[in-house]
């Protein structure tokens, strides 16, 4: 079982340029979630959907924009590359948002933008 | 504000020796806390978790943790550490009280296991 998928697993852009990460969960879960880490900061959430038709904003938002698809899918768009937005990039879904059940990672986008 | 520290950015330990990885936290609610690993260019794996009940806690891997309150720590513990434990390490908390609550991380530990 696949679990969480995510797309590209490498990318590189010019600052400027726009592009969308994709994340697909196959696990019937309600709630998903895009995160970014950077060295020594652990992972910051940048936007989370609790259940299919909603998303929210997390603790560094700016520069990104979330679409959730459908219940298995869940994109984040950068829409203006900024060299700051360097950085691994991780989805992950949940049974239901605030339970007692863990998050499943995907394996990551590593982001360059130069 | 929920908060989450990981004291030592890495631990150095030999093969077969026992590992602790210190993690505190400071939650309004009730904690929910959670370790997880993550190997090179892969994502975060679920190790264990304490919700309620009893302090110790076992994971995966032959990996416990010990929930102590008054401290608000959850510090991660194997009795013999492997080569393949090696590996960075998160520990997170969420406020148990709120069903909206988020997971916050630790920067992370990274755990050197050397033959």
């Amino acid at each position: 079982n696949a679990g969480v998928t995510q797309t590209p697993k490498f990318q590189v852009l010019k600052t400027g340029q726009s592009m969308t990460l994709q994340c697909a969960q196959d696990m019937n879960h309600n709630s998903m979630y895009w995160y970014r880490q950077d060295p020594g900061m652990g992972l910051r959430l940048i936007y989370y959907s609790a259940s299919e038709g909603t998303t929210d904003k997390g603790e560094v938002p700016n520069g990104y924009n979330v679409s959730r698809l459908n219940k298995r899918e869940f994109s984040l768009r950068l829409e203006s590359a900024a060299p700051s937005q360097t950085s691994v990039y991780f989805c992950a879904s949940s049974k239901v948002l605030g339970s007692n059940q863990p998050q499943h990672f995907g394996d990551g986008t590593r982001l360059s933008i130069l | 504000a929920q908060s989450v520290a990981q004291p030592e950015d890495q631990v150095n330990v030999a093969e077969g020796n026992p590992l602790t990885v210190k993690c505190t936290y400071s939650v309004s609610g009730n904690p929910y806390l959670f370790w997880y690993v993550q190997y090179p260019n892969r994502g975060l794996q679920f190790l264990l978790k304490y919700i309620t009940g009893d302090n110790l806690v076992k994971g995966s891997y032959g990996f416990e943790a010990e929930f102590n309150k008054s401290q608000t720590s959850f510090h991660l513990k194997k009795p013999s550490a492997l080569v393949s434990d090696s590996a960075l390490y998160f520990c997170a908390v969420r406020d148990g009280s709120s069903n909206t609550g988020k997971l916050i991380f630790g920067q992370g530990t990274t755990l050197q296991v050397k033959p």
